[in-house]
């Protein structure tokens, strides 16, 4: 089992209407979590973050955190084009400084 | 502010040849990053560095070298190139245990092949 799992897609969702993407984690200490955006040939840009349990949301983004479930998701509304790239999910542990990285969900809006 | 700054963003080598790649930040963080990424792998962290004079291997160490000239600079130094080490890297920083949380911003990569 991977430590950070998440679903390589592509995910495909008509413009305007909400994409949600998930992640799974298997450690249980974990203490923080990220959702980077990486478009093709660029590099990772740092979306959200999230600390505790419940909803965060900045803009057009939503981000969901469970740890019960030990469960992250990132919900986009009113997607647009310009949101189609990969979507990473990157989860840290207590005092350490290493993220562990899902490997990306690719995300497609369609016009 | 620049961020993080990698240089060079492409570089061809032969097997066995060497070539170090500069990462630099300007944002006086902490903690830096190298990474590769590989298609369908995600990224992978080579080596760390917690704070300045420290550094740390990564899952994937094997084949580098690092140095932590400074607060701002962290080099990746490949000795002896191989077509297993062809991936794109990437330089990070973040603020550290300091700085309470572990957000780390990535400099613009460098695309490696190893011929």
């Amino acid at each position: 089992q991977k430590e950070v799992e998440q679903n390589s897609g592509p995910l495909s969702v008509p413009e305007g209407a909400i994409a949600s993407l998930n992640c799974t984690y298997s450690d249980r200490v974990s203490q923080s979590f990220f959702w980077y955006r990486q478009y093709s040939g660029k590099s990772p840009e740092l979306i959200m973050s999230i600390y505790s349990n419940g909803d965060k949301e900045d803009g057009r983004f939503t981000a969901q955190l469970n740890k019960a479930s030990q469960y992250v998701s990132l919900l986009i509304r009113d997607s647009q084009p310009s949101d189609s790239a990969t979507y990473l999910c990157a989860v840290a542990r207590d005092s350490n400084y290493q993220l562990i990285w899902g490997a990306g969900t690719k995300l497609i809006i369609k016009p | 502010n620049a961020g993080v700054t990698q240089t060079p963003k492409f570089q061809v080598l032969k097997t066995g040849q060497s070539m170090t790649l500069q990462c630099a930040q300007d944002m006086n963080h902490n903690s830096m990053y190298w990474y590769r990424q590989d298609p369908g792998m995600g990224l992978r962290l080579i080596y760390y560095s917690a704070s300045e004079g420290t550094t740390d291997k990564g899952e994937v160490p094997n084949g580098y070298n690092v140095s932590r000239l400074n607060k701002r600079e962290f080099s990746l130094r490949l000795e002896s190139a191989a077509p297993s080490q062809t991936s794109v890297y990437f330089c990070a920083s973040s603020e550290g245990p300091t700085g309470g949380q572990n957000e780390q911003f990535f400099g613009p990569g460098t695309r490696l092949t190893v011929l």
